[in-house]
């Protein structure tokens, strides 16, 4: 079975400064992909930034990294310059190549303040 | 181009009544997916369609539960007799297959509320 684990309910950053969003998967597939998503109070689900299983380099997109360390099935999501915009829910999902879905975390609510 | 669109944005419904949800997936997307957020949970996946394929529907909860996706385009989920546990955001989201990892986009969701 496929699991994601975020263990940060809540992280707190000042604006400009950069923060990390830990994220572990348990998976016994080899061909998988790794995704984060954001959740402003508006609701809307945005996609952020993709990372998969056979990826050499870690994903960048803007400010937004995954800095991925496949043998301890973590991907950890780094937004460097946090802005007050960056305030959300964060969430991680994974899925597998032989698989329709996605699997969440319960995600993380980051608030960047002044 | 437009993205995912649901409607409506918000319903209330008494327990017992039958519900309606609506997607238009992104134009050109054959991979159709519906999920439930709970308030202060992650999302759970519900069903799935692709292209002319059988839906999949191993995370519909109950019976009471159904999905359509007419001509490859539009999704409807319907939930039967509401009831109260029902109460969530319903999102849906499209990719432009299935067949490899393709990111899914989402749309704004519907937050149902039986009372």
């Amino acid at each position: 079975a496929q699991k994601i684990t975020q263990t940060q309910p809540g992280m707190f950053v000042q604006e400009k400064e950069a923060v990390t969003l830990d994220c572990t998967y348990d998976t016994s597939d080899q061909s998988y992909g790794l995704f984060w998503y954001k959740q402003p109070s508006s609701g809307e689900m945005i996609f952020l930034i993709y990372q998969g299983s056979y990826d050499e380099q870690n994903a960048t997109e803007g400010r937004y990294s995954l800095n991925f360390q496949k043998a301890r099935k973590s991907a950890n999501l780094v937004i460097s310059a946090s802005q007050l915009g960056d305030s959300a829910m964060y969430f991680c999902a994974m899925r597998a190549y032989n698989t329709d879905k996605l699997i969440f975390g319960t995600g993380t609510r980051l608030q960047v303040f002044p | 181009g437009a993205g995912v669109s649901q409607s409506p944005s918000n319903k209330v419904t008494e327990k017992g009544k039958d519900v309606e949800l609506r997607c238009d997936p992104i134009s050109g997307h054959t991979a159709l997916y519906w999920y439930r957020q709970s308030l202060g949970q992650g999302l759970e996946f519900l069903i799935y369609f692709q292209g002319n394929s059988a839906p999949d529907k191993s995370g519909l909860p109950s019976d009471r539960f159904s999905a359509e996706r007419t001509g490859g385009s539009v999704s409807t989920l319907t939930i039967q007799r509401t009831q109260q546990e029902d109460s969530a955001v319903y999102l849906c989201a499209s990719s432009e297959t299935s067949g490899s990892l393709d990111t899914q986009y989402f749309g704004p969701g519907t937050r149902l509320t039986v009372l």
